[in-house]
Order: C-alpha cells, then structure tokens, then sequence
C-alpha cells in the first residue's frame, strides 16, 4: 500500500530552527509536495522537489532523496506566525497526490 | 502563484437540499481539479479528479451520485452536494492543477465550509 510519514507534532522555539521529516513508500514518484496549513484555512504551497538535492526557498527550504523515500522541511528563523500544520504529499504515478497527516509546530517564544 | 477562488466560501443549508460550490482557476487554465474534504483535525482526504470534458474519477467510498462534478472548462468545476445530511459537513477544497513540460503545479482554493443542520 501507499504510505507516508511524518511526525504528529513538533515544539520549537522562536528564531530557532526545525526540520521536519518525511518517510514515503508509494506506487511510483512524480515530485514530492510541502504544505502549510492553519487552522480553519486551506493549505498553501510551499515547495515542490522531483529531483535529490535542497531546495532553498527563503526562511524555508526542501530537502529529497528519492533512494531512501525521504524529505525534509527546514523552517529557518521560526517566527509565531510559523506555528501551523505541515503537510507532506506525494505524486504517484497516476499523478494523485498521497498525502501524509500532517505535523503539527508548535511555536513557543 | 497562481490563485484558485472557491465560491462560497462558507454555507448553512438544510438537510435533504443540494449545495454547489464553484472552484475557478483565475490567472491559468488547470487540465485537471481535485477535490479534497478535510474534518476537523484530520488530513485532506481526495474525493474526486476530474479533467475538462470529461467524467471525474470517484476516490473509493465516494459515491457519485450524491457528490456531483462538473468539469466545465479548464477554469472552471463545481462540486454539487445532493441531499446534504449533517454528516456531510466538512470543509471543502479544490486544487488546480497544471502540468507542461518537466514542470507540475498545484495550487488550492481557499475552501468551503458547509454546515448541514
């Protein structure tokens, strides 16, 4: 089956920084999805990676290894407004985004 | 970014009427639109794709024929909700999509929330 993992929540501090992982076993690999999402809001877009390597992307940046099924997302400079679920998601191979649970941040000052 | 409107934004309807929701890609034509349902505090679960012109596909437990999907042009789908039930409120998203070359975008709606009472 289809799967992807990530943690259920996170705590870090203001100016801080986080990474966030992600685990992925799904039925081919179309490009990798970071999402943020705040309560009550629909999620907006963050990165997008299809080949290894980081993507930097100001405060925010991506990180895929397609060989291990792995991301990451780096939250540089944590600010209170960061504090939001963070979506990961995967194109398979019919091009349907699998979604993870999302973690939750927890910004604390 | 490309903008993705989503109208209404928020309902109120009875039990046993329809509601329709529109999702518009304003500034790009998408060659295809999901729609995804979110509960409270859960992940976005897909519900259906669709592609301009023709008949969308149906995520499994979704039934058809009370979440109707009009794929209309490349701006433009609707979401009609038939005999909405309490159970069927949740909060609605679309995402566009649109795919040339290497490059896969998506971007999403803000979303409707339907309260069915």
């Amino acid at each position: 089956g289809q799967n992807i993992d990530q943690p259920t929540e996170m705590t870090a501090t203001e100016g801080a920084i986080v990474q966030i992982n992600c685990t992925y076993q799904t039925s081919g690999f179309n490009g990798l999805f970071w999402y943020q999402q705040h309560a009550g809001e629909a999620p907006t877009f963050l990165s997008y990676n299809v080949l290894d390597g980081l993507e930097e992307k100001g405060r925010f940046s991506s990180f895929l290894s397609r060989s291990k099924g792995y991301s990451y997302l780096l939250l540089k400079e944590l600010q209170m407004k960061d504090s939001a679920s963070y979506l990961c998601a995967v194109l398979d191979s019919n091009y349907q985004l699998i979604w993870g649970a999302g973690t939750k941040l927890i910004i604390k000052p | 970014g490309a903008v993705v409107s989503q109208h209404p934004s928020w309902v109120i309807c009875k039990s046993g009427t329809s509601v329709k929701i529109e999702c518009r890609s304003l500034d790009f034509q998408a060659t295809t639109m999901f729609w995804y349902r979110q509960f409270p505090k859960q992940s976005l679960m897909l519900m259906a794709t669709s592609n301009e012109g023709s008949k969308a596909t149906y995520e499994q437990g979704v039934e058809k024929d009370k979440f109707l999907i009009n794929h209309a042009s490349l701006t433009l789908s609707t979401l009609t909700v038939t005999s909405a039930h309490p159970e069927d409120s949740s909060f609605y998203i679309c995402s566009a999509a649109s795919e040339e070359g290497n490059s896969y975008e998506q971007y999403f709606g803000p979303g409707t929330r339907l309260t069915v009472t």
